[in-house]
Protein backbone atom coordinates (compact mmCIF):
# COMPACT_ATOMS: atom_id res chain seq x y z
CA UNK A 1 0.00 0.00 0.00
CA UNK A 2 1.14 3.34 -0.60
CA UNK A 3 1.92 5.60 2.43
CA UNK A 4 2.98 9.51 2.87
CA UNK A 5 5.69 10.95 4.98
CA UNK A 6 6.64 14.17 5.99
CA UNK A 7 8.73 15.79 8.26
CA UNK A 8 9.47 17.47 10.60
CA UNK A 9 5.90 17.61 12.47
CA UNK A 10 6.34 21.16 14.10
CA UNK A 11 9.34 23.78 13.36
CA UNK A 12 9.94 26.74 14.86
CA UNK A 13 12.06 29.16 12.67
CA UNK A 14 13.56 32.78 13.73
CA UNK A 15 13.03 35.37 10.58
CA UNK A 16 15.16 35.57 7.91
CA UNK A 17 16.29 31.63 8.64
CA UNK A 18 16.18 29.42 5.43
CA UNK A 19 13.90 26.22 5.51
CA UNK A 20 13.68 22.73 4.18
CA UNK A 21 10.56 20.47 4.97
CA UNK A 22 10.69 16.95 2.64
CA UNK A 23 7.62 15.13 1.79
CA UNK A 24 8.36 11.17 0.43
CA UNK A 25 5.76 8.30 -1.03
CA UNK A 26 6.14 4.75 -0.86
CA UNK A 27 4.63 2.42 -2.66
CA UNK A 28 3.90 3.86 -6.27
CA UNK A 29 5.65 4.79 -9.17
CA UNK A 30 5.87 8.39 -10.87
CA UNK A 31 3.32 10.09 -8.53
CA UNK A 32 2.33 13.93 -8.66
CA UNK A 33 3.24 15.51 -5.82
CA UNK A 34 1.82 18.67 -4.16
CA UNK A 35 2.85 21.21 -1.58
CA UNK A 36 -0.01 23.30 0.41
CA UNK A 37 0.09 25.62 3.13
CA UNK A 38 -3.22 26.00 5.40
CA UNK A 39 -3.53 29.32 7.39
CA UNK A 40 -5.45 29.64 10.18
CA UNK A 41 -6.98 25.71 10.31
CA UNK A 42 -9.36 26.69 7.14
CA UNK A 43 -8.69 27.05 3.25
CA UNK A 44 -5.81 25.34 1.16
CA UNK A 45 -3.90 26.94 -0.94
CA UNK A 46 -2.04 25.00 -3.60
CA UNK A 47 2.20 26.26 -3.56
CA UNK A 48 3.29 23.86 -5.60
CA UNK A 49 2.92 20.43 -7.95
CA UNK A 50 4.64 18.50 -9.58
CA UNK A 51 4.30 15.60 -12.53
CA UNK A 52 7.83 14.40 -12.58
CA UNK A 53 11.49 14.74 -11.50
CA UNK A 54 12.79 18.22 -12.03
CA UNK A 55 9.23 19.05 -13.28
CA UNK A 56 7.67 22.10 -10.71
CA UNK A 57 5.00 24.44 -11.33
CA UNK A 58 4.23 27.06 -9.11
CA UNK A 59 0.78 28.17 -8.37
CA UNK A 60 1.42 31.72 -6.67
CA UNK A 61 4.95 34.06 -6.15
CA UNK A 62 5.93 33.66 -2.60
CA UNK A 63 9.14 33.44 -0.92
CA UNK A 64 9.30 29.70 -1.11
CA UNK A 65 10.52 27.17 -4.35
CA UNK A 66 10.21 23.55 -4.23
CA UNK A 67 12.33 20.97 -5.65
CA UNK A 68 12.06 17.25 -7.02
CA UNK A 69 15.51 15.27 -6.75
CA UNK A 70 13.96 11.92 -7.05
CA UNK A 71 10.60 10.21 -8.07
CA UNK A 72 9.28 10.54 -4.82
CA UNK A 73 10.90 12.97 -2.65
CA UNK A 74 9.61 17.17 -2.74
CA UNK A 75 11.13 19.26 -0.98
CA UNK A 76 9.66 22.70 -0.21
CA UNK A 77 12.46 25.48 0.70
CA UNK A 78 13.08 28.82 1.60
CA UNK A 79 16.48 31.01 1.70
CA UNK A 80 14.83 33.78 4.05
CA UNK A 81 11.75 33.10 5.98
CA UNK A 82 9.06 35.70 6.68
CA UNK A 83 6.96 36.27 9.08
CA UNK A 84 3.78 35.45 6.56
CA UNK A 85 4.99 32.18 5.79
CA UNK A 86 3.95 30.87 9.23
CA UNK A 87 1.25 27.50 8.67
CA UNK A 88 0.61 24.00 8.15
CA UNK A 89 2.28 22.65 5.09
CA UNK A 90 0.71 19.73 3.86
CA UNK A 91 2.37 17.47 0.91
CA UNK A 92 0.00 14.85 -1.20
CA UNK A 93 0.19 12.80 -3.82
CA UNK A 94 -2.00 11.43 -6.89
CA UNK A 95 -1.55 8.73 -9.33
CA UNK A 96 0.24 8.81 -12.28
CA UNK A 97 -2.20 10.52 -15.20
CA UNK A 98 -2.27 10.91 -18.89
CA UNK A 99 -4.06 14.67 -17.68
CA UNK A 100 -7.47 13.92 -17.24
CA UNK A 101 -7.45 12.16 -13.70
CA UNK A 102 -10.54 11.46 -11.43
CA UNK A 103 -7.81 9.96 -8.60
CA UNK A 104 -8.06 11.87 -5.25
CA UNK A 105 -5.06 13.25 -3.84
CA UNK A 106 -3.66 11.56 -0.48
CA UNK A 107 -2.49 13.71 2.34
CA UNK A 108 1.09 13.35 4.94
CA UNK A 109 0.35 14.66 7.90
CA UNK A 110 1.67 17.92 7.60
CA UNK A 111 4.12 20.21 9.42
CA UNK A 112 3.11 23.21 11.46
CA UNK A 113 5.58 25.85 10.85
CA UNK A 114 5.75 29.00 13.22
CA UNK A 115 8.27 32.32 12.61
CA UNK A 116 9.10 33.88 15.28
CA UNK B 1 -12.52 27.82 -14.29
CA UNK B 2 -13.12 25.05 -11.38
CA UNK B 3 -14.81 26.44 -8.25
CA UNK B 4 -16.40 25.18 -5.29
CA UNK B 5 -18.70 26.97 -2.41
CA UNK B 6 -19.18 25.50 1.04
CA UNK B 7 -21.75 28.20 2.59
CA UNK B 8 -21.38 27.33 5.61
CA UNK B 9 -18.50 27.21 8.42
CA UNK B 10 -20.15 25.72 11.09
CA UNK B 11 -22.12 22.70 11.73
CA UNK B 12 -23.78 21.92 14.75
CA UNK B 13 -25.52 18.50 15.06
CA UNK B 14 -26.76 16.02 18.46
CA UNK B 15 -24.87 12.96 18.27
CA UNK B 16 -27.58 10.10 16.50
CA UNK B 17 -28.79 12.90 14.75
CA UNK B 18 -28.36 12.87 11.05
CA UNK B 19 -25.10 15.34 9.71
CA UNK B 20 -25.69 17.21 6.00
CA UNK B 21 -22.95 19.41 5.12
CA UNK B 22 -23.50 21.29 2.21
CA UNK B 23 -21.37 21.60 -1.43
CA UNK B 24 -21.98 23.77 -4.75
CA UNK B 25 -19.78 23.54 -7.51
CA UNK B 26 -19.38 25.27 -10.79
CA UNK B 27 -17.04 23.22 -13.99
CA UNK B 28 -17.34 23.73 -17.25
CA UNK B 29 -17.29 19.73 -18.07
CA UNK B 30 -18.30 17.36 -16.13
CA UNK B 31 -17.19 17.53 -12.80
CA UNK B 32 -15.03 15.08 -10.32
CA UNK B 33 -16.18 15.55 -7.23
CA UNK B 34 -14.53 14.65 -3.71
CA UNK B 35 -14.75 14.80 0.33
CA UNK B 36 -12.05 14.90 2.48
CA UNK B 37 -12.06 14.91 6.69
CA UNK B 38 -9.56 16.80 8.75
CA UNK B 39 -8.43 15.83 12.24
CA UNK B 40 -6.67 18.61 14.17
CA UNK B 41 -3.23 19.00 13.02
CA UNK B 42 -3.68 16.04 10.67
CA UNK B 43 -3.97 15.90 7.27
CA UNK B 44 -6.51 15.63 5.00
CA UNK B 45 -8.63 12.26 4.72
CA UNK B 46 -9.95 11.07 1.56
CA UNK B 47 -13.83 10.07 2.06
CA UNK B 48 -14.89 9.55 -1.30
CA UNK B 49 -15.47 10.41 -4.78
CA UNK B 50 -18.28 11.24 -7.55
CA UNK B 51 -17.01 10.18 -10.80
CA UNK B 52 -19.92 9.11 -12.87
CA UNK B 53 -22.99 6.46 -12.49
CA UNK B 54 -25.27 6.56 -9.67
CA UNK B 55 -25.68 9.96 -7.58
CA UNK B 56 -25.74 8.39 -4.50
CA UNK B 57 -21.78 7.16 -3.63
CA UNK B 58 -20.87 5.55 -0.25
CA UNK B 59 -17.39 6.25 1.65
CA UNK B 60 -15.77 5.66 4.62
CA UNK B 61 -17.12 5.84 8.17
CA UNK B 62 -20.85 5.60 7.19
CA UNK B 63 -20.81 9.06 5.30
CA UNK B 64 -22.26 9.40 1.69
CA UNK B 65 -22.66 12.23 -0.83
CA UNK B 66 -25.31 12.67 -3.04
CA UNK B 67 -24.63 13.87 -6.57
CA UNK B 68 -27.28 16.63 -8.09
CA UNK B 69 -26.47 18.03 -11.33
CA UNK B 70 -29.64 20.11 -12.04
CA UNK B 71 -28.55 22.09 -8.96
CA UNK B 72 -24.83 21.79 -8.67
CA UNK B 73 -24.72 20.35 -5.47
CA UNK B 74 -22.56 17.39 -4.18
CA UNK B 75 -23.65 17.52 -0.18
CA UNK B 76 -21.98 15.09 1.89
CA UNK B 77 -24.48 12.91 4.50
CA UNK B 78 -24.09 10.79 7.58
CA UNK B 79 -27.65 9.09 8.68
CA UNK B 80 -26.90 9.02 12.59
CA UNK B 81 -23.45 11.45 13.75
CA UNK B 82 -21.15 10.64 16.41
CA UNK B 83 -19.22 12.63 18.91
CA UNK B 84 -16.17 11.34 16.60
CA UNK B 85 -16.97 12.97 13.72
CA UNK B 86 -16.22 16.63 14.51
CA UNK B 87 -13.89 17.82 12.11
CA UNK B 88 -13.11 20.01 8.87
CA UNK B 89 -14.85 18.49 5.70
CA UNK B 90 -13.36 19.75 2.69
CA UNK B 91 -15.31 19.57 -0.56
CA UNK B 92 -13.08 19.47 -4.08
CA UNK B 93 -13.64 19.44 -7.22
CA UNK B 94 -11.89 19.15 -10.54
CA UNK B 95 -13.14 19.38 -13.96
CA UNK B 96 -13.16 16.56 -16.03
CA UNK B 97 -13.82 18.71 -19.25
CA UNK B 98 -10.14 19.93 -19.15
CA UNK B 99 -6.91 17.93 -19.74
CA UNK B 100 -4.26 19.17 -18.33
CA UNK B 101 -1.47 17.34 -16.57
CA UNK B 102 -1.18 17.64 -12.90
CA UNK B 103 -4.28 16.89 -12.12
CA UNK B 104 -5.17 19.75 -9.82
CA UNK B 105 -8.45 19.86 -7.38
CA UNK B 106 -9.65 23.65 -6.16
CA UNK B 107 -10.85 22.62 -2.77
CA UNK B 108 -13.62 24.82 -0.67
CA UNK B 109 -13.11 26.91 2.36
CA UNK B 110 -14.39 23.86 4.65
CA UNK B 111 -16.98 23.34 7.13
CA UNK B 112 -16.41 22.54 10.40
CA UNK B 113 -18.54 19.90 12.48
CA UNK B 114 -19.69 19.63 16.21
CA UNK B 115 -21.39 17.13 17.30
CA UNK B 116 -22.41 17.02 20.52
CA UNK B 117 -23.19 14.74 22.83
Amino acid sequence: SQTIHQWPATLVQPVGSPLSLECTVEGTSNPNLYWYRQAAGRGLQLLFYSVGIGQISSEVPQNLSASRPQDRQFILSSKKLLLSDSGFYLCAWSGYDTGNSNQPQHFGDGTRLSIL
Amino acid sequence: AQSVAQPEDQVNVAEGNPLTVKCTYSVSGNPYLFWYVQYPNRGLQFLLKYITGDNLVKGSYGFEAEFNKSQTSFHLKKPSALVSDSALYFCAVRDGGIKAAGNKLTFGGGTRVLVKP
